[in-house]
């Protein structure tokens, strides 16, 4: 029961890096989402793809770009990565958007832009 | 989605209920509320949701007002592996495309 599996799990970056982070889902879900949380924060919707094929913009996506790859994986790419992209970002993903019920969410990735 | 407004931290003793209320006052019809937390640097873990009736599951039981204006997460008997931050969430997923809005939550701290 892998669920939604990230990679990497941590990161340091220099400033104007980039770097891609990976997301997989196992559930056959169709919707996906990238959030991130800064410390002491709760968690931002960078972007999300309702379904396969789609992508839109959450609150937060200056800085990013994501790719639906296929239905299983969602990535989120920093361009040129700055120090206020530093955070722990976290993948999830829902079987439909019109479902009410519980999403499953990854165990992060650590990311310290320097 | 409806802007819901929590204590910023509890403290329970192990073995007790813990009751985390959460206020919604501004809740539409279609809305859901929602309980999720966070244990330490994990993602977070669905508990549950309701829209009108009580609900509970093997984790807790959510106890929604006849206004719907609030409700209360009960975690019957707290343990030390409890202590997380909890977070409510006012959500309508058929029109929100899935774009769940987390607050600051709830601090529960459990105590032996």
């Amino acid at each position: 029961n892998a669920g939604v599996t990230q990679t990497p799990k941590f990161q340091v970056l220099k400033t104007g890096q980039s770097m891609t982070l990976q997301c997989a889902q196992d559930m056959n879900h169709n919707s996906m989402y990238w959030y991130r949380q800064d410390p002491g924060m709760g968690l931002r919707l960078i972007y999300y793809s309702a379904s396969e094929g789609t992508t839109d913009k959450g609150e937060v996506p200056n800085g990013y770009n994501v790719s639906r790859l296929n239905k299983r994986e969602f990535s989120l790419r920093l361009e040129s990565a700055a120090p206020s992209q530093t955070s722990v970002y976290f993948c999830a993903s829902s079987d439909r958007p019109g479902a009410n019920y519980g999403y499953t969410f990854g165990s992060g990735t650590r990311l310290t832009v320097v | 989605d409806a802007k819901t407004t929590q204590p910023p931290s509890m403290d329970c003793a192990e073995g007790r209920a813990a009751n985390l209320p959460c206020n919604h006052s501004t809740i539409s019809g279609n809305e859901y509320v929602y309980w999720y937390r966070q244990i330490h640097s994990q993602g977070p873990q669905y508990i549950i949701h309701g829209l009108k009736n009580n609900e509970t599951n093997e984790m807790a039981s959510l106890i929604i007002t006849e206004d719907r204006k609030s409700s209360t997460l009960i975690l019957p008997h707290a343990t030390l592996r409890d202590t997380a931050v909890y977070y409510c969430i006012a959500f309508a997923g058929g029109t929100s495309y899935g774009k769940l809005t987390f607050g600051q939550g709830t601090i529960l701290t459990v105590h032996p």
